[in-house]
């Protein structure tokens, strides 16, 4: 079946820095991928909507200066959060889709991100 | 409304018994709707799904239920396993046959634990 993979799995780095996570469709191609942010023991938030080739849309709220996005291919997306801060802390997860909804989407094993 | 930053719900439940976990979602024009279990740091794994059009869709072992006159989506799980724990999202989808077929409403969640 169809995988999405996601790295890296967790990430500690120090207030300031830029930190990237990928997003990779293994074994299909995705036009458009999508950006969520969870702290714990809350739901899942949508970020920004990837989109191949184009600038990402961005969800109401979010810093798009903060977590810049890349969709330079069609089996990779980059999310990067520049000059990270303890508030940034947080599970990132991408998915994507194969052309369609349900079965047919898939999401990354996320990314646990600890800012110190 | 968007799903908000509540602590989540708690079910416990014995192992064998059946499970009902229960989501008010918030678009009255959302026309897609998808169940998601999620183990402990990893990503959304789907479970089953259902149109606006229909108000049952059974699959193995789980059962999604849709009002659309409240609002309100169930997933009942029969003869639950310890293997069930984790938390479980409801999602929505708004206009899921067109662009924004991957962006997904998350409601609240419940955390779901199956003692043996």
């Amino acid at each position: 079946g169809a995988v999405v993979s996601q790295h890296p799995s967790r990430v500690i780095c120090k207030s300031g820095t830029s930190v990237k996570i990928e997003c990779r469709s293994l074994d299909f191609q995705a036009t458009t991928m999508f950006w969520y942010r969870q702290f714990p023991k809350q739901s899942l938030m949508l970020m920004a909507t990837s989109n191949e080739g184009s600038k990402a849309t961005y969800e109401q709220g979010v810093e798009k200066d903060k977590f810049l996005i890349n969709h330079a291919s069609l089996t990779l997306s980059t999310l990067t959060v520049t000059s990270a801060h303890p508030e940034d802390s947080s599970f990132y997860i991408c998915s994507a889709s194969r052309g369609g909804v349900g079965e047919k989407l898939f999401f990354g094993s996320g990314t646990q991100l600890s800012v110190l | 409304g968007e799903s908000v930053g509540l602590h989540l719900p708690t079910l416990s439940v014995q192992e064998g018994d059946n499970s009902i976990i229960n989501c008010a979602y918030s678009n009255s024009a959302s026309d897609y709707f998808i169940w998601y279990k999620q183990e402990s740091g990893k990503g959304p794994q789907f479970i089953i799904d259902i149109r606006s059009n229909m108000d049952k869709r059974q699959g193995q072992r789980v059962t999604v239920l849709l009002n659309k006159t409240v609002k309100h989506l169930s997933l009942q799980i029969a003869a639950t396993q310890p293997g069930d724990s984790a938390v479980y999202f409801c999602a929505e989808i708004y206009n899921a046959g067109g662009t924004s077929y991957g962006k997904l409403t998350f409601g609240q969640g419940t955390i779901l634990t199956v003692h043996p």
